[in-house]
Order: structure tokens, then C-alpha cells, then sequence
């Protein structure tokens, strides 16, 4: 079985401070790890994922995560951030190695960027 | 091209009633899976239909609910005999075929009262 553990329930941000957003994964296989995006009344939006290869990873509108595998860890970052960045973001996680496609999500964090 | 589809976009139904949700995935997606989004339990997996393989049911709350899937295209979720707490936004994904990674794209949601 695997779980995923977003400790921040909701994080405010001034508009251009960085932020972290906080993820831990518990899983006894490999796994294909991601952060989506849910913007006010949007579906789900993939932002960024590790899949194998470099621990880092980045998206377009700046964002960038780590892969840490012995701290189980797969951190959001971003160094400063924009009023459009305010929505909820999700970690997840698959492991196709054990032939399970389906993602299994973290509680969400709500990031606010204030003014 | 058209992103994936789901109808209605709310339903609102009293307890005991039946419900039907409708997911059109994207066109040339063999994989579709079901999401169920709710404010105690976040996102969490319903099911999951691979080609003309059996489905994946193990995300299934109850035996009220069932899915079924038409063509290798759309697909529906029943969900029998409604209960408050079956009130959630219910998120249709589609990919391409398995195995090895290809991203899932979510539909808007159908968000569903049950009064």
C-alpha cells in the first residue's frame, strides 16, 4: 500500500516570498511521483512529476521539486511567487512496478499569495 | 482537441435516490479512471478501466457503487440507494494505454448533493 502525506493544510505566502510546500510518501516499491495544480472552480492540472532519471524536476511558471528518496520526500518549491499562484496543489504518487496505475493523492495544501 | 468530458456539471438528488455520472474521455484514451474529491477525504481512487481488461474495483466504497464503461469510451458511475455522505465532486481521468507512465488528464468534475 501506498500513502501520501501533505503536512501544510494551508499555507499563506506574501506575493514574490518563496514558499515550500510540504510532501512525504510511504510506499514499499518504486514509485512515479507528481504535484497538480487546482485553481478556484479549474479541474486538476498536472504541474511537475519524477518519473526516473535527475531528482529535480521543474515546471514552467517556475515551480521546482525534489526527489528525495531517503527522506521519502518530494518538497514543492518556489522562490518567489505570484498572486496567480494562489490555489490548492496535490501531491501524488503511482507505482506501476507493482502494477497499480492509479493515483493515490495527499490531502491537498490551499497556498494563499497576499498582496 | 477536446479535453475529457463529464455530465452533468451538478446534480442534486435526495437520499435513497439513484444516481447516474458521465465521463466522455479524450479520443485514442484506452485507460479511464474515477476519483472521488470530498472535503474530509480528499481525492481518493474509485476505479480504474484498462482496455478490455477486467476493471480495477478496489477503490470502491460500497457495493452501491459500480462502473461501467461502453465501447472502450465512455463510462458511467451508478451510484445506488444515495447517501449524504456519497456528496463529493467526482473526477473522471483518461491516459493512454499502460504500461509505463502517460499522464492523466482530468475532466471538470461532477459535484453531487445529496440532500
Amino acid at each position: 500500500a501506498q500513502s501520501v502525506t501533505q503536512l501544510d493544510s494551508q499555507v499563506p505566502v506574501f506575493e514574490e516570498a518563496p514558499v515550500e510546500l510540504r510532501c512525504n510518501y510511504s510506499s514499499s516499491v518504486s514509485v512515479y511521483l507528481f504535484w497538480y495544480v487546482q485553481y478556484p472552480n479549474q479541474g486538476l492540472q498536472l504541474l511537475l512529476k519524477y518519473l526516473s532519471g535527475s531528482t529535480l524536476v521543474e515546471s514552467i511558471n517556475g515551480f521546482e521539486a525534489e526527489f528525495n528518496k531517503s527522506q521519502t520526500s518530494f518538497h514543492l518549491r518556489k522562490p518567489s511567487v505570484h498572486i496567480s499562484d494562489t490555489a490548492e496543489y496535490f501531491c501524488a504518487v503511482t507505482s506501476p512496478g507493482a502494477g497499480s496505475y492509479q493515483l493515490t493523492f495527499g490531502k491537498g495544501t490551499k497556498l494563499s499569495v497576499i498582496p | 482537441g477536446a479535453g475529457v468530458s463529464q455530465s452533468p456539471s451538478n446534480k442534486v438528488t435526495e437520499k435513497g435516490k439513484d444516481v447516474e455520472l458521465r465521463c466522455d474521455p479524450i479520443s485514442g484514451h484506452t485507460a479511464l479512471y474515477w476519483y472521488r474529491q470530498s472535503l474530509g477525504q480528499g481525492l481518493e481512487f474509485l476505479i480504474y478501466f484498462q482496455g478490455n481488461s477486467a476493471p480495477d474495483k478496489s477503490g470502491l466504497p460500497s457495493d452501491r457503487f459500480s462502473a461501467e464503461r461502453t465501447g472502450g469510451s465512455v463510462s458511467t458511475l451508478t451510484i445506488q440507494r444515495t447517501q449524504q455522505e456519497d456528496s463529493a465532486v467526482y473526477l473522471c481521468a483518461s491516459s493512454f494505454r499502460q504500461p509505463g507512465y502517460n499522464e492523466q488528464f482530468f475532466g471538470p468534475g461532477t459535484r453531487l448533493t445529496v440532500l
